[in-house]
């Protein structure tokens, strides 16, 4: 199981974009990228998951490298609801780390 | 639509106790798991079922701690002789497909469990 690193927090102005980097250097040929995020006292959320291409959907956007070693998860038009823990997962078994705290400021 | 629901919201037990949490899945998702969250770090992988069967039970911290899924659908994490080191949010979350492969666990608002 890939581990994963990110920086424990991030500044984001609302209505911007929020580009959350991650590093998963020791990921295998199999593993996908998943990203969920928690917002204070609620349970996970999926957001989006990834092998190879880069992936959109109507939350966000996965940028994968070419060498699959890190990854960028963006929110296009972050809102103050977008405030909350996002964690970058490297694994088929869904193995969290400590995310990045991602605080949306107005 | 019914989301993935846990019962007790909040427990609050003694040392040495025994306590039963309750999750109640998505309707049709056959896979089910248990996470443990300790304040300020993320969940961590405490089981995992498919179907009636515990598919992956790698992440239970030792025997005090069981679940059971009898008929394939709700499941009971059960703590024997609970220890203050205990205390954290228990998530549940469910999931279409079989496997870890891609996929979309939805997750429970969690049981907060407080050892005293």
């Amino acid at each position: 199981d890939a581990k994963t690193t990110q920086p424990p927090s991030m500044d984001c102005a609302e209505g911007r974009a929020a580009n959350l980097p991650c590093n998963h250097s020791t990921i295998s040929g199999n593993e996908y990228v998943y990203w969920y995020r928690q917002i204070h006292s609620q349970g996970p959320q999926y957001i989006i998951h990834g092998l190879k291409n880069n992936e959109t959907n109507e939350m966000a956007s996965l940028i994968i490298t070419e060498d699959r070693k890190s990854s960028t998860l963006i929110l296009p038009h972050a809102t103050l609801r977008d405030t909350a823990v996002y964690y970058c997962i490297a694994s088929d078994k869904l193995i969290f780390g400590t995310g990045t705290r991602l605080q949306v400021f107005p | 639509g019914a989301g993935v629901s846990q019962t007790p919201s909040n427990k609050v037990t003694e040392k040495g106790k025994y306590v039963e949490l309750r999750c109640d899945p998505i309707s049709g998702h056959t896979a089910l798991y248990w996470y443990r969250q300790s304040l300020g770090q993320g969940p961590e992988f405490l089981i995992y079922f498919q179907g009636t069967g515990a598919a992956d039970d790698s992440g239970l911290p030792n025997d005090r701690f069981f679940a059971v899924r009898p008929e394939g659908s709700v499941s009971t994490l059960k703590i024997q002789r609970t220890e203050r080191g205990d205390s954290a949010v228990y998530l549940c979350a469910s999931s279409r497909t079989s496997g870890h492969l891609y996929n979309e666990q939805f997750f429970g608002p969690g049981t907060r469990l407080t050892v005293l």
